[in-house]
């Protein structure tokens, strides 16, 4: 079946790195652009950004520049999300998202969500 | 950036009874809207896209509507599985955004 499975829960310090990973499955990886999305503990949803799955080309959103990046490994169906410079407010779920194929920016299958705390 | 505003915040109803959420937004979006559900713990469940357009294997009880500001999700006769919290979604607008969301609770 169709599906993103993400890695494991991370805990780090702040100051550190942590690189989340997106692997799907059951459909052809290079035919849809992947998405992420934050959760903070208790809050809404916030739309981080895409990567082009044509060129690997990252898009941000306004509050992600600097210390996210997107990246994709074609090789093993993989999208990653590395956040470096952690803070305590990037305490949060992230989610990756593929865009449906009825249109940009309809996210019709998520990953279960990768929980980072960053804590001392 | 485009605001969404969900209402009400909190929806207390009973199974078998019927369920509807507003979502405003702060601009014309056209029909560009689309509903999720997400379950404590889970990932959100795309529901309805384009307003009233239902994701592969939605139950014909979720039923989306509106366009331009105001835009509304039904769900005709709740199950137990339908209590969660309900997410509305631009996407006419770079960044997409979402509401704040409405939180169907078992009465």
């Amino acid at each position: 079946q169709v599906q993103l499975v993400q890695s494991g829960s991370e805990l780090k310090k702040p100051g550190a790195s942590v690189k989340v990973a997106c692997k799907a499955s059951g459909y052809t990886f290079s035919s849809h652009a992947m998405n992420w999305v934050r959760q903070a503990p208790g809050q809404g949803l916030e739309y981080m950004g895409w990567i082009s799955n044509h060129n690997g080309s990252p898009t941000y959103a306004q509050a992600f520049t600097g210390r996210f990046v997107f990246s994709l490994d074609t090789s093993v169906s993989t999208a990653y999300l590395q956040i470096s410079s952690l803070k305590a407010e990037d305490t949060a779920v992230y989610y990756c998202a593929r865009t449906s194929n009825s249109g940009s920016y309809i996210f019709d299958i998520w990953g279960q969500g990768t929980k980072v705390t960053v804590s001392s | 950036e485009i605001v969404l505003t969900q209402s009400p915040a909190t929806l207390s109803l009973s199974p078998g009874e019927r369920a509807t959420l507003s979502c405003r937004t702060s601009q014309s979006i056209s029909s560009d809207c689309a509903w999720y559900q997400q379950k404590p713990g889970q990932a959100p469940r795309l529901l309805i896209y384009d307003a009233s357009n239902r994701a592969t294997g939605i139950p014909a009880r979720f039923s989306g509507s509106g366009s331009g500001t105001d835009f509304t999700l039904t769900i005709s006769n709740l199950e137990p599985e339908d209590f969660a919290v309900y997410y509305c979604q631009q996407r006419i607008n770079w960044p997409p955004t979402f509401g704040g969301g409405t939180k169907v609770e078992i009465k």
